[in-house]
């Protein structure tokens, strides 16, 4: 199984500043047609995971854009700017490359 | 407004079956890759099984192959998880996913004598 590692574990963040997630796939998510199957979610105390950005980059409709996602190949961030309180919770990449598809084991971030 | 909702989670001895159920209004299941999620207690989200548009593709985590299967009717917008010789660590919240974007609120699964 392809396994996608995440970092750090967990993240405090000062209000208005920006945080950064890591997701490293063990194996490239890049289809031949250039198209990436990575997705990110986020997972706030208490709720279902949210779909925040779907082929690395593309923002689901309703995601603020202080939300951004980058990469290729094997390694990708998310990269969350001018961090509010209503970011916290858990957040989570997911390759949908290779059956089964995989998450990273989640990333808390938390507020200072 | 898209919603979905999940279903059929209960409180089951080892070696049970049950069958969990996920219906979708807002938006039509036909079109999409159905899928099903699970996250043990306190633990990280984990991919099950997924049904491709149509049916004719089913595929299922190893670890479950032989024991759950992964069915729709898309004239019911349903999404279906039929669970068999379950096995305490089964237990989770079970989300049903539509497409990679639309998410219930997962139902309940418990393992337990």
């Amino acid at each position: 199984d392809v396994v996608m590692t995440q970092s750090p574990f967990s993240l405090t963040v000062t209000l208005g500043q920006s945080a950064s997630i890591s997701c490293r796939s063990s194996q490239s998510l890049v289809q031949s047609s250039g198209n990436i199957f990575l997705s990110w979610y986020q997972q706030r105390p208490g709720q279902s995971p949210r779909h925040l950005i779907s082929q690395v980059s593309n923002r689901d409709s309703g995601v603020p854009d202080r939300f951004s996602g980058s990469g290729s190949g094997t390694d990708f961030t998310l990269t969350i700017s001018r961090v509010e309180a209503e970011d916290i919770g858990v957040y989570y990449c997911l390759q949908y490359y290779y059956w089964p598809h995989t998450f990273g084991q989640g990333t808390k971030l938390e507020i200072k | 407004e898209v919603q979905v909702v999940e279903s059929g989670g209960d409180l089951v001895q080892p070696g049970g079956s049950l069958r969990l159920s996920c219906v979708g209004s807002g938006i039509t299941f036909s079109d999409q890759w159905l899928n099903w999620v699970r996250q043990a207690p306190g633990k990280g989200l984990e991919f099950v099984a997924n049904i491709k548009p149509g049916g004719s593709l089913r595929r299922h985590l190893d670890s479950v192959e032989g024991r759950f299967t992964i069915s729709r009717d898309d004239a019911k917008n349903s999404l279906y998880l039929h669970m068999n010789s379950l096995r305490r660590d089964d237990t989770a919240v079970y989300y049903c996913m539509i497409g990679l974007t639309i998410w219930g609120r997962g139902t309940l699964v418990t393992v337990s004598s």
